[in-house]
Parts: structure tokens; sequence; C-alpha cells
């Protein structure tokens, strides 16, 4: 089966932690996203990259940070200094080429 | 920082109507156009593209596209209950890059 997988779903973080969330693709894409989404929102982007060990900041990207050593991952860290994490993370990857992206099934983030 | 801006609803149908969800983007340059569809805690899901001036048949959707304008549009023939989402308007920036921007989202009621 084809498609995008983000782990966990679900994720509780404390103050003051780092975290790590997890995308995995076998759709063979080049590009990969990571949005966030707070409720009533739509989705911003916080980076997004187009080839391995290549990323681009999107609009919100302080506080966060990713890496891109294979072309199936795409793993998002949030840092400490990001004041307010609670929200949706939604993964997304395309091809190349004005192609649509499509989307993992999210991990809804919360700090405790 | 360039825009998509689509009006947040709620838009109300009866059932069997016409549902027509409106875009508009600031990037003159933008050769790619998506719709996705949003159910409550989910993610989002692709339900058409378009890349010419025109309309784009598929099913009960119907996308439109006026570059001159910078206006994309999603018609959806005999609306349906299960039809009832937030749908993401996503634009796909000129300059190489492979970033997608998406609107703020409309949300529709489909009402039996």
């Amino acid at each position: 089966d084809g498609g995008i997988t983000q782990s966990p779903k679900y994720l509780f973080r404390k103050e003051g932690q780092n975290v790590t969330l997890s995308c995995e693709q076998n759709l063979n894409h080049d590009a990969m996203y990571w949005y966030r989404q707070d409720p009533g929102q739509g989705l911003r982007l916080i980076y997004y990259s187009q080839i391995v060990n290549d990323f681009q900041k999107g609009d919100i990207a302080e506080g966060y940070s990713v890496s891109r050593e294979k072309k199936e991952s795409f793993p998002l860290t949030v840092t400490s200094a990001q004041k307010n994490p609670t929200a949706f993370y939604l993964c997304a990857s395309s091809g190349r080429l004005n192609t649509e992206a499509f989307f993992g099934q999210g991990t809804r983030l919360t700090v405790v | 920082q360039k825009e998509v801006e689509q009006n947040s609803g709620p838009l109300s149908v009866p059932e069997g109507a016409i549902a027509s969800l409106n875009c508009t983007y600031s990037d003159r340059g933008s050769q790619s156009f998506f719709w996705y569809r949003q159910y409550s805690g989910k993610s989002p899901e692709l339900i058409m593209s378009i890349y010419s001036n025109g309309d784009k048949e598929d099913g009960r959707f119907t996308a439109q596209l006026n570059k001159a304008s910078q206006y994309v549009s999603l018609l959806i023939r005999d609306s349906q209950p299960s039809d009832s989402a937030t749908y993401l308007c996503a634009v796909l920036e000129s300059g190489g890059y492979q970033k997608v921007t998406f609107g703020t989202g409309t949300k529709l009621q489909v009402i039996p």
C-alpha cells in the first residue's frame, strides 16, 4: 500500500521538552511538507523539502527543526523554543513538477 | 507573503442544490491549483487539481480557473449531507520551489 505514515497519532509533551514527529512516505515523492493547523484555522507551512539534504523554512519555522537524510523520511522536531506547540501537525508529499500533495493522517500534539 | 483567500463560511445549502466555493490568490505566476476536502478531526484529501483556464469536471465536482482574475472556484452539484466538510483551496507558488500555500477553508453545511 502506497501512502504517507505519520506517527504517533497523539503526542503529549511536557513544558521544556523537545519532541519529534515522524513522517514516512513510500510514494517515491521528491517533495515533502510539514503544516500546522490550529482549531478553526487553515494550514500554515512550517518547513518543506524538495530533495534529500535540502529544506526551506515556511511561514512559521521558528521553534521547529527538520532533517531530510532519506527521500522517504522527513521528521519534524518541535523544540522547547516553540511557545505554543499544541496543534494538529500534518505531513504531506508531492511528486516533482507541479503535482498534487497528499497528506498523512496527522499527529495531534498537546502540551501538558 | 503570497496569499490565498477564502470565505470562511459556513455556507449552508439544501440537499440536492449546487454549492459554490470561491478562492482568490495573490501570486500571479501560479500555475497549479488544488481543492481539498477536510472532515472535522481528519487530514485533508484531494478532490480536484486544475492547471488551465476554464472548467474541469469530475463527477459531481467542477473546478473553474480564471488566471487573469486570479480566481478559482469549486462547484458541487447535487450536494449531499456527506459533502458537509471544510473545503481548502491550495496554490502552488511560482518561483521554482514546490511551495504549496493553503487558504483558511470554507465550511460547507448541506442541510437534509
